[in-house]
């Protein structure tokens, strides 16, 4: 079955550790995102890529980093520095980097909590 | 800049009808529509492109008004499988990226 893999559901960590948040799709799609989602609002994006070895970033880059070495992989590492790291964080791709005319699929998200 | 989603919370019985729109300050390119139970992730419900088209999915359709740059969701005979989250995403011309609104949330009672 295709779709997009994001692991684990839950984590938990200490404040002041960086933790990295896994995504895969085997959906071959071009296109990947980082969204973080608090407690009864929307969705804000954390970083995009088109293409591997290429990302931008979003409305709330700060604090975080990603990586797209392989084309099924767009991980998401939550930093030290990212002030309130406690969200919900959804990882989606898209099928092409032809604009934003595309459905965008959703993984199962990571809920993580930082104590 | 986030669209502005109204109303923020509307509650139903079954079979009821309700209306969820979208407004954005700039021009808009596209305009997708998903829908969010709690704690799970969001389900694509249908994308509106340019050119004021309105489309149905089941009991559930929009409309896109490019010249107001709004878009209206529209949803008849509610289930309470309807209820959830529901976000628009916006698009604009040669973005890659969507902006979301904030959401509207929606219960079906029976």
């Amino acid at each position: 079955d295709g779709g997009i893999t994001q692991s684990p559901k839950y984590l938990f960590r200490k404040e002041g550790q960086n933790v990295t948040l896994s995504c895969e799709q085997n959906l071959n799609h071009d296109a990947m995102y980082w969204y973080r989602q608090d407690p009864g609002q929307g969705l804000r994006l954390i970083y995009y890529s088109q293409i591997v070895n290429d990302f931008q970033k979003g409305d709330i880059a700060e604090g975080y980093s990603v990586s797209r070495e392989k084309k099924e992989s767009f991980p998401l590492t939550v930093t030290s520095a990212q002030k309130n790291p406690t969200a919900f964080y959804l990882c989606a791709s898209s099928i092409t980097t032809g604009g934003s005319g595309y459905e965008q699929y959703f993984g199962p998200g990571t809920r993580l909590t930082v104590t | 800049q986030q669209p502005v989603q109204s109303p923020q919370a509307v509650i139903l019985r079954e079979g009821e009808d309700a209306v969820i729109n979208c407004s954005s300050s700039k021009a808009l390119y596209s305009v997708h529509w998903y829908r969010q139970k709690h704690g799970e992730a969001p389900v694509f419900l249908m994308i509106l492109l340019k050119g004021g088209e309105q489309k149905g999915h089941e009991k559930i359709s929009a409309s896109f008004n490019e010249k107001k740059q709004q878009s209206s969701l529209y949803l008849t005979a509610s289930q309470l499988s309807y209820s959830g989250t529901y976000f628009c995403g916006t698009g604009q011309q040669g973005a890659q990226k969507l902006v979301f609104g904030q959401g509207t949330r929606l219960t079906i009672n029976p």
